[in-house]
């Protein structure tokens, strides 16, 4: 069965410094890995996918994401966080063939000190 | 929200009532999804269809049903609403092309 964990509910950093935020995943096959954020009362906003190739990922507003098959993680990143990177985010995976069904990680919750 | 609309975006409704939710989309993609959005679950998928006609259950499908008779229109419908249902719905769509799923804004539902 697939699963994803994001084991921290929350993660604060100061504003400028670099930021993660931790996705773990469990599939059989190869996985199509997802991020998305989520302002408030809003939808979730695509940030980045891995699908083949090169492991480390580049997607929008300066995110990027490592792709590590040997530690099944798909960890996001940033090298300089800003206030408004404040939001939920959310790693979803999903089988490499069907109906690309997600399954979604439980939320972590960045917040950026200014 | 990438041609997704969801309607209502809020709704109350009382105890063992029918409630129905629409999500319209303009993009012509063959994939619609509906999710549950729940505090500590993050986002559970409900139904999925893939093609006019073409439903499947997700991992939640107890207590909802759906049906989509046009590509742009995938509805959910709680056939006598619960409490337990009170959540924010989010509809997405995808395609074989592109596989990312785009969300619409949701709807929050309140079952009284």
């Amino acid at each position: 069965a697939q699963s994803v964990a994001q084991p921290e509910d929350q993660v604060n950093v100061a504003e400028g410094n670099p930021l993660t935020v931790k996705c773990t995943y469990s599939v059989s096959g190869n996985p199509y890995l997802f991020w998305y954020v989520q302002y408030p009362n809003r939808g979730l906003q695509f940030l980045l996918k891995y699908i083949t190739g090169d492991n480390l990922v580049k997607g929008s507003y300066g995110f990027e994401a490592e792709f590590n098959k040997s530690q099944t993680s798909f960890h996001l990143k940033k090298p300089s966080a800003l206030v408004s990177d404040s939001a939920l985010y959310f790693c979803a995976v999903s089988a490499t063939s069907g109906t690309y069904k997600y399954i979604f990680g439980t939320g972590t919750r960045l917040k950026v000190l200014a | 929200d990438a041609g997704i609309t969801q309607s209502p975006r809020h709704k109350v409704t009382e105890t063992g009532t029918p409630v129905t939710l629409r999500c319209h989309q303009t993009e012509n993609h063959r994939y619609m999804y509906w999710y549950r959005q729940d505090p500590g679950h993050g986002l559970r998928l409900i139904h999925y269809s893939y093609g006019v006609k073409d439903t499947d259950k997700g991992e939640v499908s107890d207590g909802y049903s759906v049906s989509r008779s046009k590509t742009e229109d995938f509805l959910l419908t709680l056939e006598s609403a619960t409490s337990s249902q009170t959540s924010v719905y989010f509809c997405a769509i995808s395609d074989s092309r592109r596989i990312e799923q785009y969300f619409g804004p949701g709807t929050r539902l309140t079952v009284t």
